[in-house]
């Protein structure tokens, strides 16, 4: 166990659907990542929170929307969804930026059908 | 052309031999991430170099940053090292320190 803690484990649902992915950082890390992997893509980074404001984005889409919360759990919204969202996604945290190390989730299968 | 380039592609080793996986990035980075994920989809972090060398048992890695290369070492290899090995840099050309930019990673498969 990574200390990061990410719900569900997988996913199943259809085209037009919303979705919420959880992930709960290892204790003490303020800064939570996300990031998508997919067949094509490989792995991309979509946004990362701080102590709860949003520090970076990536490739995220538009359809896409996250936010930390004060007990520093963080979850990722997914809305609209395609099925070439279909993919691993990804949560990591770290104490700080990312200079000090990072600790990854388990990661949420999403399967869109 | 990608950020990071990784090679090779895909490794097939004897239990016991000696493996090196390199990663070329083409952008100025604050440090460097060797991470493993193995079938089932979890990720590991193995290393994070800014410069040097850092060793963990049977794993070295190594970065030149003048050169813009790193390696992933693994002595006497087994089996259970079968994974895929993926390298990410941190900083690049979008301006933040703080996301990772992955290559397209390494699957390593170690035979009995």
């Amino acid at each position: 166990d990574s200390g990061v803690t990410q719900t569900p484990k997988h996913l199943i649902t259809a085209t037009g659907q919303r979705v919420t992915l959880r992930c709960s950082p290892r204790s003490g890390d303020l800064s939570v990542y996300w990031y998508q992997q997919s067949l094509d893509q490989g792995l991309q980074f979509l946004i990362q929170y701080y102590n709860g404001e949003e520090r970076a984005k990536g490739n995220i889409l538009e359809r896409f929307s996250a936010q930390q919360f004060p007990d520093l759990h963080s979850e990722l919204n997914l809305s609209s969804l395609e099925l070439g969202d279909s993919a691993l996604y990804f949560c990591a945290s770290s104490v700080g930026g990312a200079a000090n190390g990072y600790t990854f989730g388990s990661g949420t299968r999403l399967t869109v059908v | 052309k990608n950020e990071v380039e990784q090679s090779p592609q895909n490794l097939t080793a004897q239990e016991g031999e000696f493996i090196t996986i390199n990663c070329s990035y083409s952008v100025g980075i604050s440090a460097l991430h060797w991470l493993q994920q193995h079938p089932g989809g979890g990720i590991v972090s193995l290393f994070m170099l800014s410069s040097g060398k850092k060793k963990h048992g049977r794993l070295i890695a190594t970065i030149n940053i003048q050169e813009k290369h790193s390696s992933l070492h693994i002595t006497a290899s087994h089996p259970r090292d079968s994974a895929v090995y993926i390298c990410a840099v941190m900083g690049g050309s979008g301006g933040s320190n703080y996301k990772l930019t992955f290559g397209k990673g390494t699957l390593l498969t170690v035979n009995p």
